[in-house]
């Protein structure tokens, strides 16, 4: 069935680089997210990228898909301590319908 | 403003209240979502409804009883729930089943004592 997966934490220095990892299973997959949700608060559109691109780039944010191995990933630049939170890989269903990965918890330290 | 509002931002209730949890979208949305987020667990699809008809729902237990009388209001009703119910509740709406993706409110975080 349709399945994404992340890994639960990510702990780095601020001004490094964050990467965030997610696998998918649907192959057929329109479109892949990344949302971001801060403490207390919903889930926020971060980026989004179609199937047939392989990197999309929005100002710090760099995302990479690689359809033949279904892995997505999302590339943080300069990371800051406002760039905590949890981040939510998400696919497109075949239904419009999105499957939510389990989110990765992104520590930033100072 | 994320266009999604949600309201009561914080409940608390006893087992044997009935309460109501309140989403409206500001979009222009044809679908809207309920979510549940647990401590530690994935987020939980809980109910699905497109075009003011519900089309998903996902085994949950009858004290939850959505309902969704325009295209822009959605209600979660509550009563008798569990301490285990205590989570945060999401609302969720996009155009066409999710194509762009979905606009979240902020949630309504549930106590259940």
């Amino acid at each position: 069935g349709e399945d994404v997966e992340q890994s639960l934490f990510l702990s780095v220095r601020e001004g490094d680089s964050s990467v965030i990892n997610c696998t998918y299973t649907d192959s057929s997959s329109t479109y892949l997210y990344w949302y971001k949700q801060e403490p207390g608060a919903g889930l926020q559109l971060l980026t989004y990228i179609f199937s047939n691109m392989d990197m999309k780039q929005d100002q710090r944010l760099t995302v990479l898909l690689n359809k033949k191995d279904k892995h997505l990933s999302l590339r943080i630049a300069d990371t800051q301590t406002g760039d905590s939170a949890i981040y939510f890989c998400a696919e497109s269903s075949n239904t419009g319908k999105l499957i939510f990965g389990q989110g990765t918890t992104l520590q930033v330290k100072p | 403003e994320t266009g999604v509002t949600q309201t009561p931002r914080h409940l608390v209730m006893g087992m044997t209240n009935k309460k109501s949890l309140k989403c409206e979208q500001h979009l222009g949305h044809n679908a809207m979502y309920w979510y549940k987020q647990s401590a530690k667990k994935p987020l939980e699809l809980m109910f699905v409804y497109s075009l003011e008809e519900r089309v998903e729902n996902n085994s949950v237990p009858s004290r939850f009883s959505p309902e969704c009388p325009n295209s822009s209001h959605l209600f979660l009703h509550l009563h008798t729930l569990q301490p285990e119910d205590s989570a945060l509740y999401l609302c969720a709406s996009s155009q066409d089943r999710g194509v762009g993706g979905y606009t979240f409110g902020s949630g309504t975080r549930l106590t259940v004592v």
